[in-house]
């Protein structure tokens, strides 16, 4: 079984700084590790993943996570955030070879402020 | 290419009735999972469906039970209802079970449900 820990529930940062939501996660086997975002009213988006290979993943606006298999981290970082990256961040573990079944973090809710 | 697809968009219902919800899943895929969000909560995984057969189930009582069809879209039916029902619930689908690799799955808008 897997769990997973985001221990940030809301994160308020102004435009143009720096962010970084944090999860750790537990798991008995090795696992993949997602985050998701959800816009108000809306679904889970993939935001990025990591599956193997290189443990800095990034995402096509600019967002990037490296994974850490020694303090079972997946933290996901930005250098520069814009108000359109308000939104619900959610990390997310699945156990390789676990059929696709994903284990959610509780969230942080990401603020961005002018 | 429609991506995952929910209905109803919003449904209420009181203490004791039963529901259904429907998933349409993107055009390709044939697996489908359920997840539960409850207010500021992460979603939590219910079940999931390949060929017709529920695979996998999370810790979610009987009162939670689900069906897919050839066409591989699906149904989540709950009842009895409980108050504590109130939630998002999500839909996502992928091409297969991913028991050997990772299938990405795409999730739908969900389904809010209030239990009054």
């Amino acid at each position: 079984a897997q769990s997973v820990t985001q221990l940030d529930s809301q994160v308020p940062v102004f435009e143009e700084a720096p962010v970084e939501l944090r999860c750790n996660y537990s798991s008995s086997v090795s696992v993949y590790l997602f985050w998701y975002v959800q816009y108000p009213n809306q679904g889970l988006q993939l935001l990025l993943k990591y599956l193997s290979g290189s443990t800095l993943v990034e995402s096509i606006n600019g967002f990037e996570a490296e994974f850490n298999k020694s303090q079972t981290s997946f933290h996901l970082r930005k250098p520069s955030v814009h108000i359109s990256d308000t939104a619900e961040y959610f990390c997310a573990v699945s156990g390789t070879g676990g059929g696709n079944k994903l284990t959610f973090g509780t969230g942080t809710q990401l603020k961005v402020e002018l | 290419d429609a991506g995952v697809t929910q209905s109803p968009t919003h449904l209420i219902k009181t203490r004791g009735q039963q529901v259904t919800l429907r998933c349409s899943p993107k055009s390709g895929h044939d697996t489908v999972s359920w997840y539960q969000q409850a207010l500021g909560q992460g979603p939590q995984f219910i079940f999931q469906y390949y060929e017709e057969e529920e695979r996998q189930r999370g810790n979610f009582p009987d009162r939670f039970s689900g069906h897919q069809f050839p066409n591989y879209s699906s149904e989540l039916n709950v009842n009895a209802l409980l108050l504590g029902d109130s939630a998002l619930y999500l839909c996502a689908s992928s091409l297969g079970l991913g028991l050997t690799t990772y299938n990405e799955q795409f999730f739908g808008p969900g389904t809010r449900l209030t239990v009054l």
